[in-house]
Formats: structure tokens, sequence, C-alpha cells
């Protein structure tokens, strides 16, 4: 079974409005972090956010915020006021206790901001 | 945040060859690193973890004959491809997660581009 499912191959924003990207999760711990990064075409992975299981309250960096509903098992990514350099893939990935160090990452959405 | 190194970023070699990969952590110790793969358009997959001082562990279908893994200090881990086949030109990235951190973040290199002739 998919640890991490992302189910939006591509999305598309207008700049400077928000865009929020899915992310579901699946796993039997009551302990694990959930995480997303970007790449862009560059292939660096730029972490982006990180939410522990245990966190009560959303997380929050800049521009992004996670959107963490835990009985549904989802950590949503949303993007506020997009920028055209925010154009990239982006990866939801988790680290519970089966996988004590290894990053589960989902298979990725593109992100494109129209100008 | 903390910041980690790859080199080279990109690397052509013949068919045959061995090529080694440097990964390093910058301003930080890392206890464990990881190396992906990954192929155009698809998610990173993890090949091997390294822990300083101690044999890798490699995932399910990794030859660990073909990829070498040396984590020889708290700062560095190389990857060696062992005669190296076109298929396995692929985009290699290196992960670090910092010494004392629990389910905290996970660094990233900027990735090596292998090309294999």
């Amino acid at each position: 079974a998919q640890k991490i499912t992302q189910t939006q191959p591509g999305m598309f924003v207008q700049e400077k409005e928000a865009v929020t990207l899915d992310c579901t999760y699946d796993t039997s711990d009551q302990s694990y972090g959930l995480f997303w990064y970007k790449q862009p075409s560059s292939g660096e992975m730029i972490f982006l956010i990180y939410q522990g299981s245990y966190d009560e309250q959303n997380a929050t960096e800049g521009r992004y915020s996670l959107n963490f509903q835990k009985a549904r098992k989802s950590a949503n990514l949303v993007i506020s006021a997009s920028q055209l350099g925010d154009s990239a893939m982006y990866f939801c990935a988790m680290r519970d206790g089966a996988g004590a160090n290894n990053l589960f990452f989902g298979t990725g959405t593109r992100l494109t901001v129209i100008p | 945040g903390a910041v980690v190194s790859q080199h080279p970023s990109w690397v052509i070699c013949k068919s045959g060859t061995s090529v080694k990969i440097e990964c390093r952590s910058l301003d930080f110790q890392a206890t464990t690193m990881f190396w992906y793969r990954q192929f155009p358009k698809q998610s990173l997959m993890l090949m091997a973890t390294s822990n300083e001082g101690s044999k890798a562990t490699y995932e399910q279908g990794v030859e660990k004959d073909k990829f070498l893994i040396n984590h020889a200090s708290l700062t560095l881990s190389t990857l060696t491809v062992t005669s190296a086949h076109p298929e396995d030109s692929s985009f290699y990235i290196c992960s670090a997660r910092e010494f004392g951190r629990a389910l905290g973040e996970q660094f990233f290199g900027p990735g090596t581009r292998l090309t294999v002739l």
C-alpha cells in the first residue's frame, strides 16, 4: 500500500492567488512526521515545512501552511499569494516508526504559476 | 537551514567505469545519511541508509556490490557506482539528518546527474 498519496499530477494557479496541494498518508503508528519539499527544475530538494503527529496546531512557515487533518490522514500544503518562482514539483513525505529513518515520498505535484 | 553539498553536480562516463559521488554536511554533524535515486519525472526512491562507522543498509532490489556506500565521518558519505551501465543513468540525491534531532527535517544535497554512455 502507498504510504503517501498525491492525487494531483499537475496544478495551475494564478499569480497572487492561493493554492492547495493535496496529500494523504497511511500509517498505523501514533508517532510520525510529515514533510513537504519543493523541487525546482535544478533538481535540489528544498525543505518547506514539517508537521509532527502530536503537534496540535497546523505548521506555518511564511507563505506555506500545512492543513493537518489527523482523522482524515491528510496533510495538504497551502501556498498563499503564489509567485512565479513557486513553479516547481512539490513532494509530500512521511517518516513513521516502521521506516524509522526513511522518508517515504509521494509521486509529486507539478505546480505552475500563471502570470 | 542546514547545508548539504554534493560533488560532482553532474558526470558523464563510459560504460564499465566507476563513479564516486561525495555528500557532505557542511555545518552540522550527520549521524545518518541517505542515498536516493530519481528517474525523470518520478519520485525519489531510497537506495540505502548509512550510519557513520557502520555498514550501509540497502533497500530491497538495490545491489550493494554495485552501489558502494562509505560513511567515513559524521560529515561525509560517498556513493560509488561500480562498473556503471547506461541503465544506471539517473539523478542521485543524498540527504542527511542532524545528530540529536528526532523527527525533524531532513536536508538534501543538490543532486548529481549521472549519464553513462
